[in-house]
């Protein structure tokens, strides 16, 4: 059974940058067949999407974070990453790790459990 | 962007009951639909994909329908455990938008 954990700092400070790593077991992330992605819900509020990757390192970007994000992966620790950086209190959600099976449509069928960042100083 | 607008935001119905949400999107997006159920706590988890097609496992009450840009997600008859908070995401485009939510809650 696949799984997906995130894990990371749950506070960060204003200005500084986010990082969280998703860790995947009972799969692998070089498979072709699959997207690698992430995403947040700030608390009581709906979801976003932030952006995803591929095994080969292609990546896509919600436009509105483009310019603070960058999604990497490791696929000798099985392991994708995210971080954003000059993060402010609107950046404080829980942060969600997933994945998309590759094909036109396709939606998120795994979940990680989700973790939450707060930014506070 | 492709905006997706979920109508009610809020529902309050009774167990046994029909109920079906409408997510609008702001241009055509095929059926490169899906529905996510979230609880409490939890992440979501996927219900229906492909604007109609249920995902393994899924209780046969829950379904997905699409008329041009307007997709539905429809609960035969609502159980206890279905009481959660709805969301669609179109999947025809970067980036993969997500409607605002549509929150089920018992009368």
């Amino acid at each position: 059974q696949l799984q997906l954990q995130e894990s990371g700092p749950g506070l960060v400070k204003p200005s500084e940058t986010l990082s969280l790593t998703c860790t995947v077991s009972g799969g692998s992330m070089s498979s072709t067949n699959y997207y690698w992605g992430w995403i947040r819900q700030p608390p009581g509020k709906g979801l976003e999407w932030i952006g995803s990757i591929y095994y080969s390192g292609s990546t896509y970007y919600s436009p509105s974070l483009k310019s603070r994000v960058t999604i990497s992966v490791d696929t000798s620790k099985n392991q994708f990453s995210l971080k954003l950086s000059s993060v402010t209190a609107a950046d404080t959600a829980v942060y969600y790790c997933a994945r998309r099976v590759v094909g036109f449509g396709s939606p998120i069928d795994y979940w990680g459990q989700g973790t939450l960042v707060t930014v506070s100083s | 962007d492709i905006q997706l607008t979920q109508s009610p935001s809020f529902l309050s119905a009774s167990v046994g009951d029909r109920v079906t949400i409408t997510c609008r999107a702001s241009q055509g997006i095929s059926s490169y639909l899906a529905w996510y159920q979230q609880k409490p706590g939890k992440a979501p988890k996927l219900l229906i994909y492909a604007a109609s097609t249920l995902q393994s496992g899924v209780p046969s009450r829950f379904s997905g329908s699409a008329s041009g840009t307007e997709f539905t997600l429809t609960i035969s008859s609502l159980q206890p455990e279905d009481f959660a908070t709805y969301y669609c995401q179109q999947l025809n485009s970067y980036p993969h938008t997500f409607g605002q939510g549509t929150k089920l809650e018992i009368k």
